[in-house]
């Protein structure tokens, strides 16, 4: 059964480095996403990605953040600067088929927990 | 933000009886609901989901019930298996929008 990947499972940094978080959607899908848990926390939605640019984002997702599909498969999140309340497990998501229904179900991948010190 | 609220931290269930886990919602703009499983170290698993134009949608050992008039929705298990032991994610999504909403997760557990 397809599924989501994600690199590296986890990732130890130090505050003020940048961190890539790297993701394999499933492939024929069209519409990718970023969501982080912070520890004891609820999942939240960071940023969606369709056609190549930046379909919808929320307040976390600030300059800091920057998402690219560098090529056909991977989907990458990047964290310029990290700061301490980086720290959290962050989810790659993909949904949705060319020709499909306008509103698919979002597959999530494994997460990357991420420590920034 | 409490858009999305899953009021019960945790629930214990005999195995063999039904598991029923509840999400409340506050934002009438939400239109598509879904549950996720989630066992630790792993990302959310898809469950079932439920569109508003309906009120129950089923598949196997799962059932999903959705009032509108209520803003409530629940998801029932039966009959409640071990393997089911995980934290369950209530999430919903507005017409035109991509984000899903999730709640704060409910951990189930089955007892044998």
């Amino acid at each position: 059964e397809p599924e989501v990947t994600q690199t590296p499972s986890h990732q130890v940094t130090q505050m003020g480095q940048e961190v890539i978080l790297r993701c394999v959607p499933i492939s024929n899908h069209l519409y990718f996403y970023w969501y982080r848990q912070i520890l004891g926390q609820k999942v939240e939605f960071l940023v969606s990605f369709y056609n190549n640019e930046i379909s919808e984002k929320s307040e976390i997702f600030d300059d800091q953040f920057s998402v690219e599909r560098p090529d056909g498969s991977n989907f990458t999140l990047k964290i310029r600067s990290t700061k301490l309340e980086d720290s959290a497990m962050y989810f790659c998501a993909s949904s949705g088929l060319a020709g499909g229904p306008p509103r698919e179900t979002q597959y999530f991948g494994p997460g990357t927990r991420l420590l920034v010190l | 933000d409490q858009q999305v609220k899953q009021n019960s931290p945790s629930l214990s269930v005999q195995e063999g009886r039904i598991s029923i886990l509840n999400c409340d919602y506050t934002n009438s703009m939400f239109d598509y609901f879904l549950w996720y499983k989630k066992y630790p170290a792993e990302g959310p698993t898809f469950l079932i989901s439920i569109s508003s134009i309906k009120d129950k949608n089923e598949d196997g050992r799962f059932t999903v019930f959705l009032n509108k008039s209520a803003k409530h929705l629940s998801l029932h298990i039966v009959p409640s298996q071990p393997g089911d032991s995980a934290v369950y994610f209530c999430a919903a999504s507005a017409q035109g929008a991509q984000k899903l909403v999730f709640g704060q997760g409910t951990r189930l557990t089955i007892n044998p």
